[in-house]
């Protein structure tokens, strides 16, 4: 069966120091991978996503990025965090061209201090 | 443009009882997929429903249902027999037709608790 991994689970990092959240996917190859980012109380807002290794469509103008070095491995990256950028980060899988709904991680909680 | 609104901020429901969750959208495309999540306190987002523009009768998953009038443009999330465990966030979104179905756009979400 197909599995999402996310980590770390919780970070609390200082203003401008770099970022790096890792998601990784297990059971399934091609998927198409996600990042969303869930402001306290609010919805979830999509900030990349992925259909292929280097493959990556920015979806919002901000201060992060993300890579796709291998097929199941998803990063989301920063090289100076703001407070703006706190908030719950879940990565989320689907199969692509199979239209099946999405599955997601169990999020990172980011406190930028 | 996709848009969904979640009109209520939070809703009260007795153990064993019936619950409606509003979700209305709009979007300029003729076809779309509508979905329904679920968030417990823990943060993960479960997958509950799907509806499909196209789908003649409205979806149904267990103690879930989807109340879909696209006249009118909404999509209620309907929980028959309540249950404690019920109680958590939940998220209505929608998705292009044609577009890979996590490119989700969402609502603001409805706190659900349910009252023993």
């Amino acid at each position: 069966s197909q599995t999402i991994h996310q980590w770390p689970a919780t970070l609390v990092q200082p203003v401008g120091s770099p970022l790096s959240l890792e998601c990784t996917v297990e059971g399934t190859s091609n998927p198409n991978l996600y990042w969303y980012r869930q402001a306290a109380g609010r919805g979830l807002q999509l900030l990349f996503y992925s259909v292929g290794i280097g493959q990556i469509s920015s979806e919002v103008p901000q201060n992060l990025s993300a890579s796709r070095p291998q097929d199941r491995q998803f990063i989301l990256s920063s090289k100076k965090l703001l407070l703006s950028d706190s908030g719950f980060y879940l990565c989320a899988w689907e199969g692509g061209s199979m239209n099946t709904e999405a599955f997601f991680g169990q999020g990172t909680r980011l406190t930028v201090v | 443009a996709q848009k969904i609104t979640q009109t209520q901020p939070g809703m009260f429901v007795q153990e064993k009882e019936a619950v409606t969750l509003d979700c209305t959208y709009d979007t300029s495309d003729p076809s779309y997929g509508l979905f329904w999540y679920k968030q417990p306190s823990s943060g993960e987002m479960i997958f509950l429903i799907y509806q499909g523009s196209y789908d003649q009768q409205n979806a149904t998953e267990g103690r879930y249902s989807l109340n879909f009038q696209k006249a009118r443009k909404s999509a209620n999330l309907v929980i028959s027999a309540s249950q404690l465990g019920d109680s958590a966030m939940y998220f209505c979104a929608i998705t292009a037709g044609g577009t890979s179905y996590g490119k989700l756009t969402f609502g603001q979400g409805t706190i659900l608790t349910v009252h023993p």
